[in-house]
């Protein structure tokens, strides 16, 4: 399967926790976003990079939160002392650098007891 | 500030009915429009989208979207829907910079 994976699937936390996502996006994919979505909404956008370059990130993305991409490759989402307003599916997207069209992963459930 | 509504948050039709779904966007710039949709347990994948030219746009499996300037919309339609395009329906909007906008969604049912 060539596209976009996360790791895990599924993740239950008590709060306070520290967690970590990864995301494998496609592999000629330049370009990397992470959102949350929560239900009833739509994806949010939490950040992008493309190459190993963090170009934006948004309000939502709390000192809390941190993503890194260090190679250009695979891209990590840590939260920190979470909350149980993280909980959320946290989405992972890839797209070449002629598209702005999103491959989407099957996302990350994170539960926060 | 930037953002997409979607008008109708659940949709129940019988097979061989006609879908449109409503999607309205906030910004006067240029925009890149999509419908992207989400099957019961998949992933999200993209349906259409629209960069520039012919407003009129088609897409995999008989649907299309008509994006109108002038009324900021992007509405997705097909004419005869079947169960299998029971889903959640998601337009988004890229404004520029590196953000794409989703809408909250829509979820399909179809009535075999």
């Amino acid at each position: 399967d060539t596209g976009v994976s996360q790791d895990p699937r599924h993740k239950i936390t008590k709060r306070g926790q520290n967690v970590t996502f990864r995301c494998d996006p496609i592999s000629e994919h330049n370009r990397l976003y992470w959102y949350r979505q929560t239900l009833g909404q739509g994806p949010e956008f939490l950040t992008y990079f493309q190459n190993e370059a963090q170009l934006e990130k948004s309000r939502l993305l709390s000192d809390r939160f941190s993503a890194e991409r260090p190679k250009g490759s695979f891209s990590t989402l840590e939260i920190q002392r979470t909350e149980q307003g993280d909980s959320a599916m946290y989405l992972c997207a890839s797209s070449p650098g002629s598209s702005n069209e999103q491959f989407f992963g099957p996302g990350t459930r994170l539960t926060v007891l | 500030a930037q953002s997409v509504s979607q008008h109708n948050h659940h949709v129940i039709l019988s097979e061989a009915a006609s879908l449109e779904l409503g999607c309205n966007y906030s910004y006067g710039g240029t925009v890149n429009l999509f419908w992207y949709v989400q099957y019961p347990g998949q992933h999200l994948q993209l349906l259409l989208k629209y960069f520039s030219g012919d407003p009129l746009v088609k897409g995999i499996k008989g649907f299309e979207a008509e994006f109108i300037k002038s009324k900021f919309s992007f509405n997705l339609r097909k004419p005869s829907v079947q169960w299998s395009d029971t889903a959640e329906y998601f337009c988004a909007a890229h404004t520029g910079g590196f953000k794409t906008i989703f809408g909250a969604g829509t979820r399909l049912f179809v009535k075999a």
